[in-house]
């Protein structure tokens, strides 16, 4: 199984801060990389698919990158509606496998 | 509009069985990937299993001889069938979309909890 290691798990921030998140996978998965977003008590919303390709209706402010085994989510600009989980998924093979989140927190 | 809706969760004894739906609108549920993923009470997301387009599926080990997805092409509908439950498998159930065209897991359903305790 593919292992994808998420850091850092939490962190603080401010409004207006940028904001980057890494996903680290045990091997490489070419693009097939997702990046999710989950607030308390919803279902999580997909922000980001292959790696960077913008889901629509997605903030700008929202970009991915990353190629092989290492991959960033950037939050160009943290927003109040920003706060909240974020996920990485790897889609290379079975069975798919998410990073184990990361917590933004208001500083 | 596409919309996912679960149904079905509820509280359930350890090795006792219960049925999850998805019921799907907005688009063909045979014509697309089709999965489900759960997360335990604080915990994160796994993904348990993917109905294919063609009819085929695959599973996570944690849920494979356990679990078994399955659609329903005249009501639109995705189900789990899962029997054997175990108090580890207390979670939200998701049911998400994808994987055949562009990216997995998108949209998602709002949930549905199952809780397995004597």
């Amino acid at each position: 199984d593919i292992q994808m290691t998420q850091s850092p798990s939490s962190l603080s921030a401010s409004v207006g801060d940028r904001v980057t998140i890494t996903c680290r996978a045990s091997q490489g998965i070419g693009s097939h990389l997702g990046w999710y977003q989950q607030k308390p008590g919803k279902a999580p919303k997909r922000l980001i698919y292959d790696v960077s390709s913008l889901q629509s209706g997605v903030p700008s402010r929202f970009s991915g990158s990353g190629s092989g085994t290492e991959f960033t989510l950037t939050i160009s600009s943290l927003q109040p509606e920003d706060f909240a989980t974020y996920y990485c998924l790897q889609h290379n093979s079975f069975p798919l496998t998410f990073g184990g989140g990361t917590k933004v927190e208001i500083k | 509009e596409v919309q996912l809706v679960e149904s079905g969760g509820g509280l359930v004894q350890p090795g006792g069985s219960l049925r999850l739906s998805c019921a799907v609108s907005g688009f063909i549920v045979s014509s697309r990937y089709m999965s489900w993923v759960r997360q335990a009470p604080g915990k994160g997301l796994e993904w348990l299993s993917v109905m294919f387009s063609g009819g085929g599926a695959t599973y996570a080990d944690s849920v494979r001889g356990r679990f078994t997805i399955s659609r329903d092409n005249s009501k639109n509908t995705l189900y789990l069938q899962m029997n054997g439950l175990r108090v580890e498998d207390t979670a939200v159930y998701y049911c998400a979309r994808g994987g055949d065209y562009d990216g997995w897991f998108d949209p998602w359903g709002q949930g549905t909890l199952v809780t397995v305790s004597s």
